[in-house]
């Protein structure tokens, strides 16, 4: 059974400081999502990762996968208020069709 | 931007009724998947469907779970006999092709069971 564990699930920050969130997974996978969500709204997509060594950016995040570790990161630079919500990564296994297996989500708090 | 629309936004049913959960779908997408999440708690898999059937579904859809497409735009789950642990948070997703697409999700549908 493929297990996505996320850490931390709870992460307060200041404005303009970086961070890192890790999302580990069980099973061989090379299909890795990062999502948002926001309180009480749906799971917006942030970024979509297909390979080993895939690198994506887009603002203030970063998000990357290593298959051979079972890991992929989620960077926060210079974080401001707006970035304030629930991360989500989740695994694509190709022998699960097209299950997404979600983490706990890391819940981050961006303070001013 | 193309977006997933559910219906109702909350639905409050007493248990052991039937309930109808609503979805549209992206219009050119192929996939629809069903999820829940129960507050506080992470998103879980219910069901995937393509070409008009089933192609996945978890341990948590049971008997008492359907799914449908009856017409061309719509999606729905059934949830039959409802019970208080059925109170979620259900998503409705699509995406355009398999596992190297997103899966786009609505706002989802608040259940709650009395």
């Amino acid at each position: 059974e493929l297990k996505v564990e996320q850490n931390p699930l709870f992460l307060s920050m200041q404005e303009g400081k970086n961070y890192t969130i890790y999302c580990n997974y069980s099973t061989t996978s090379d299909r890795l999502y990062w999502y948002r969500q926001d309180p009480g709204k749906s799971l917006e997509s942030l970024f979509v990762l297909l390979s080993n060594g895939a690198v994506k950016q887009e603002g203030r995040l970063m998000a990357s996968l290593d298959t051979k570790a079972r890991l992929s990161t989620l960077h926060i630079t210079a974080a401001v208020h707006d970035l304030s919500a629930t991360y989500f990564c989740a695994v694509l296994l190709e022998t699960s069709g097209s299950r997404l297996t979600f983490g706990e989500g890391t819940q981050l708090t961006v303070n001013p | 931007e193309p977006e997933v629309t559910q219906t109702p936004s909350h639905q409050v049913t007493q248990m052991g009724q039937e309930v109808i959960l609503r979805c549209v779908p992206i219009s050119n997408h192929l996939y629809f998947y069903w999820y829940r999440q129960i507050l506080g708690q992470k998103v879980e898999f219910l069901v995937s469907f393509y070409n008009n059937e089933i192609s996945e579904k978890s341990e948590i859809f049971d008997d008492q779970f359907s799914v449908e497409r009856p017409d061309g735009s719509n999606f729905t789950l059934k949830i039959r006999s409802t019970k208080l642990e059925d109170s979620a948070m259900y998503f409705c997703a699509s995406s355009h092709a398999g596992g190297n697409q997103p899966q786009h999700f609505g706002d989802g549908t608040r259940l709650s069971i009395l």
